[in-house]
């Protein structure tokens, strides 16, 4: 069967660094896309990646590897307002999205 | 631009009830879908369009119906509600196939059927 999974909950501290990895189980594969969602409001998009390999935004980092189904977004200088639920989704052979159900990243001072 | 809206804000149907859930985007674009979040699952595509007059039916679409009569509207009609359908429902638009390229979502409907 097709499958996300991505950690429930996570917690950092203000300024640090944190991953948030991702693993997926798609028939075939078109692309891994993470979306931000604060609580009580609609996703927004974050990143797309379908090569192997680091993309870099800002602060924001994604990482994908297609041999391992595994895919990382990584946060820099953390600030209280990413605190918010990360969701990963990947894109199968039919183009449909996979959605995972979110991991709720926790920023404490 | 106001991007994508959607109305109501909340409701609260009894079962059985029927309802309308608006969708509109003013971004022009062709690709359309309506999604339903519950509480710690991933968002399910329940019905998508790729420009007016073509709807399709996505993961989970039993109970459920649309519409696209324009590129702009793509409303969600419940009929017979049931308390299965308690959810968040997200609209959202994308100027070419979404499994590809970025979405971008309403607000949201927050629907409880009692």
């Amino acid at each position: 069967g097709q499958n996300i999974d991505q950690p429930t909950e996570m917690t950092a501290t203000e300024g640090a660094i944190v991953q948030i990895n991702c693993t997926y189980q798609t028939s075939g594969f078109n692309g891994l896309f993470w979306y931000q969602q604060h609580a009580g409001e609609a996703p927004t998009f974050l990143s797309y990646n379908v090569l192997d390999g680091l993309e870099e935004k800002g602060r924001f980092s994604s990482f994908l590897s297609r041999s391992k189904g595994y895919s990382y977004l990584l946060l820099k200088e953390l600030q209280m307002k990413d605190s918010a639920s990360y969701l990963c989704a990947a894109s199968d052979s039919n183009y449909q999205l996979i959605w995972g159900a979110g991991t709720k990243l926790i920023i404490k001072p | 631009n106001a991007g994508v809206t959607q109305t109501p804000k909340f409701r609260i149907l009894k079962i059985g009830q029927s309802m309308t859930l608006q969708c509109t985007q003013d971004m022009n674009h062709n690709y359309m879908y309506w999604y339903r979040q519950d509480p710690g699952m991933g968002l399910k595509l329940i019905y998508y369009s790729v420009g007016a007059g073509i709807t399709d039916k996505g993961e989970v679409p039993n109970g459920y119906n649309v519409s696209r009569s324009t590129t702009e509207d793509f409303p969600l009609r419940l009929e017979l509600a049931a308390p299965s359908q308690t959810s968040v429902y997200f609209c959202a638009s994308s100027p070419r196939e979404a499994t590809y390229n970025e979405q971008f979502f309403g607000p949201g409907t927050r629907l409880t059927v009692l």
